[in-house]
């Protein structure tokens, strides 16, 4: 089945700075991936999302690429704020498994 | 639009017990998720269910959890008897339809703890 890894598993910045996330998937097949972030006790939730079929989206401050050869997708936060702290998980589907499959998440700490 | 319930918030059992946990997903969503989340890791999936259907539960422990969607609406999941490593919450999330690329909405959560 699907692996995913995520990397790393905390982040620390000062406010202002950009953050990057990085995740790494095994089934070539896999087609669908989105981020979710997590605040502390709350829900996941989708921030952004991405398919197979484009390299780059963006929405205001935050980015996603997805390089398929290398079986690779980051997260960019531009301007970080410190309403940004929480933990990020990616996720990777694909058709034939029929499941999201979740990064182990990353812990970002903005610092003001 | 309301977003997906799931009941209790907090649950806290000795091993060998029993306990349910509760989901209403959004209305209209035909596919709804049961997901593990162990303390500082990701979701696992359990299972999922299309309507009334199961599309897959190949995570599932079979031999103590169980679940159910009677009539394609909401969902209760079972664990008999509870184990120690058990204790992690119980998210809950919908889909309109339930291919990959389809949002999957997640619930609060059930926080379960076993002592």
């Amino acid at each position: 089945g699907e692996n995913v890894e995520q990397h790393p598993s905390t982040l620390s910045v000062q406010e202002g700075d950009s953050a990057v996330i990085k995740c790494t998937y095994s089934d070539s097949a896999s087609n669908y991936f989105p981020w979710y972030k997590q605040e502390l006790g709350k829900r996941p939730q989708l921030i952004i999302d991405i398919r197979s079929n484009v390299g780059e989206k963006k929405d205001q401050r935050i980015a996603v690429t997805l390089n398929k050869t290398a079986k690779h997708f980051s997260l960019h936060i531009t301007e970080t704020q410190p309403e940004d702290s929480a933990v990020y998980f990616c996720a990777a589907f694909n058709n034939a498994g029929n499941m999201l499959t979740f990064g182990g998440g990353t812990r970002l700490m903005v610092k003001p | 639009e309301a977003g997906v319930a799931q009941s209790p918030r907090y649950k806290i059992i000795e091993k060998r017990q029993s306990v349910a946990f509760w989901c209403n997903p959004i209305s209209g969503h035909a596919t709804l998720y049961w997901y593990q989340q162990i303390l500082g890791q990701g979701p696992k999936l359990l299972i999922q269910f299309q309507n009334n259907g199961v599309v897959d539960d190949s995570q599932l422990p079979k031999d103590r959890f169980s679940a159910e969607r009677l009539k394609g609406v909401d969902s209760t999941l079972k664990i008999q008897p509870a184990k120690l490593e058990d204790s992690a919450v119980y998210l809950c999330a919908s889909s309109l339809i339930g291919f990959g690329t389809d949002t999957q909405y997640f619930g609060p959560g059930t926080r379960l703890t076993v002592l």
